[in-house]
């Protein structure tokens, strides 16, 4: 089975505080993907990455950072937390594959910024 | 990008099966229809794909019309653990990469009941 973990489940920040999120997945995927979650909106994609040290900006990548240094590792950095990032935070990959392309989700980070 | 229409919400009796529909008239020639769930606080989970041809696995059927304009999610006996927001996708192709965004709209929430 496809094993995406996260970092936390739950997280409480304070404005202005810089805020790490991590993603590790087990299969040996190229793609990894950072979306949230919010009410009334749907899921959104914040940055994605096909290949290490490689990143693309998703929809919403303003206030938002990543880092993918290893393949199975994939980081949202939030540089300076504000409240309108409070948010389900859900990290996902893939393998590489042009029409068969299946996402594997983790559990998801709930984050709270006071 | 092919957008898609749920129904809000369903609701089914436990041992029966639930029939979940999906419009997306506007799907083009070569874009993959994808079902995923999502169990309250959880992140999604994937079900089943196709293109043309119903598909079956251990999860589901997915029936997908001749036109494909529409398809059906059904869960052929359905248990109260299959109580959950039920999202249909059409996959969008990201360019210059092999990469995709999963656009999850508000899905449809279905309860199963004893």
């Amino acid at each position: 089975d496809v094993k995406v973990t996260q970092s936390s489940r739950y997280l409480v920040k304070r404005t202005g505080e810089k805020v790490f999120l991590e993603c590790v997945q087990d299969m040996d995927h190229e793609n990894m993907f950072w979306y949230r979650q919010d009410p009334g909106l749907g899921l959104r994609l914040i940055y994605f990455s096909y290949d290490v040290k490689m990143k693309e900006k998703g929809d919403i990548p303003e206030g938002y950072s990543v880092s993918r240094e290893k393949k199975e590792r994939f980081s949202l950095i939030l540089e300076s937390a504000s409240t309108n990032q409070t948010s389900m935070y859900l990290c996902a990959s893939s393998l590489q594959g042009w029409y068969r392309e299946t996402q594997y989700f983790g559990p998801g980070t709930r984050l709270l910024v006071l | 990008d092919a957008k898609t229409t749920q129904p809000p919400s369903m609701d089914c009796a436990e041992g029966r099966a639930a029939n979940l529909p999906c419009n997306h008239s506007t799907i083009s020639g070569n874009e993959y229809v994808y079902w995923y769930r999502q169990i309250h606080s959880q992140g999604p989970q994937y079900i089943i794909h196709g293109l043309k041809n119903n598909e079956t696995n251990e999860m589901a059927s997915l029936i997908i019309t001749e036109d494909r304009k529409s398809s059906t999610l059904i869960l052929p006996h359905a248990t109260l653990r299959d109580t959950a927001v039920y999202y249909c996708i059409v996959r969008v192709e990201l360019q210059e990469t092999s990469g995709s965004r999963l656009t999850f709209g508000e899905g449809t929430q279905l309860t199963v009941n004893p």
